[in-house]
């Protein structure tokens, strides 16, 4: 079974900090994985995919097979970043998320 | 545009009506899902499918029922709401592309069961 593990409910930063959500899963196959972003009153929205190798809004994930991990980092936390991230895995034709990291950004 | 629309985006409706969810998307996609999320809560993959006249249960057990008769039409249906349907449900679509998939998300709609 396929499962997506994001053990962190609320992520406290301040503006400049660095910043790191966590991101663990598993599944027998080869997964795709994504984080997804939801700000305030606006749709889920995707944030990057790990078959690009992208950075988004200074964000970065990492795809570490042997720890079948997926973190979500980003260096220097903007308080236009407060938002709810979600880890999500695409595997056997299902897209599954993760419980969501609310992160908070302070000035 | 291309986009995905749900409707209504707030309903308030009392115990044991039937109601139904509309979906649609203009974006041509093969695959739509509905989720089920309370406010910053987790999403819960209630239904999915790969195209015209294919649905399957998601991981979260849900008395709704759907259809896809259409590609770009994906409506979810209560026969009976209960005070436990309240929530938000999310429909989204996506395509294969290559290796690239990506899901889009509608408005959602919030039921309110009273």
């Amino acid at each position: 079974a396929q499962r997506v593990t994001q053990p962190e409910k609320l992520l406290s930063v301040f503006k400049g900090a660095p910043v790191e959500l966590k991101c663990n899963y598993s599944y027998s196959g080869s997964p795709e994985l994504f984080w997804y972003v939801q700000y305030s009153r606006q749709r889920l929205q995707l944030l990057l995919r790990h078959i690009s190798r992208e950075s988004i809004k200074g964000f970065t994930a990492d795809l570490n097979k042997g720890e079948t991990s997926f973190h979500l980092k980003k260096p220097f936390a903007q308080e236009e970043d407060s938002a709810m991230y979600y880890c999500a895995l695409r595997g056997w034709g299902k897209l599954q998320f993760g419980a969501g990291t609310q992160v908070v950004v302070t000035p | 545009e291309a986009d995905i629309y749900q409707t209504p985006r707030y309903l308030v409706i009392g115990t044991g009506k039937k109601i139904t969810l509309e979906c649609s998307q203009t974006m041509g996609h093969d695959k739509m899902y509905w989720y089920q999320q309370d406010p910053g809560m987790e999403l819960h993959l209630i239904h999915y499918s790969y195209g015209v006249n294919s649905t399957e249960k998601g991981d979260l057990s849900s008395e709704s029922t759907v259809s896809r008769i259409r590609t770009e039409h994906f409506p979810l249906t209560l026969e009976s709401a209960r005070p436990s349907h309240t929530s938000q449900y999310l429909c989204a679509s996506s395509a294969y592309r290559g290796q690239a998939t990506e899901a889009f998300f509608g408005q959602g709609t919030r039921l309110t069961v009273v």
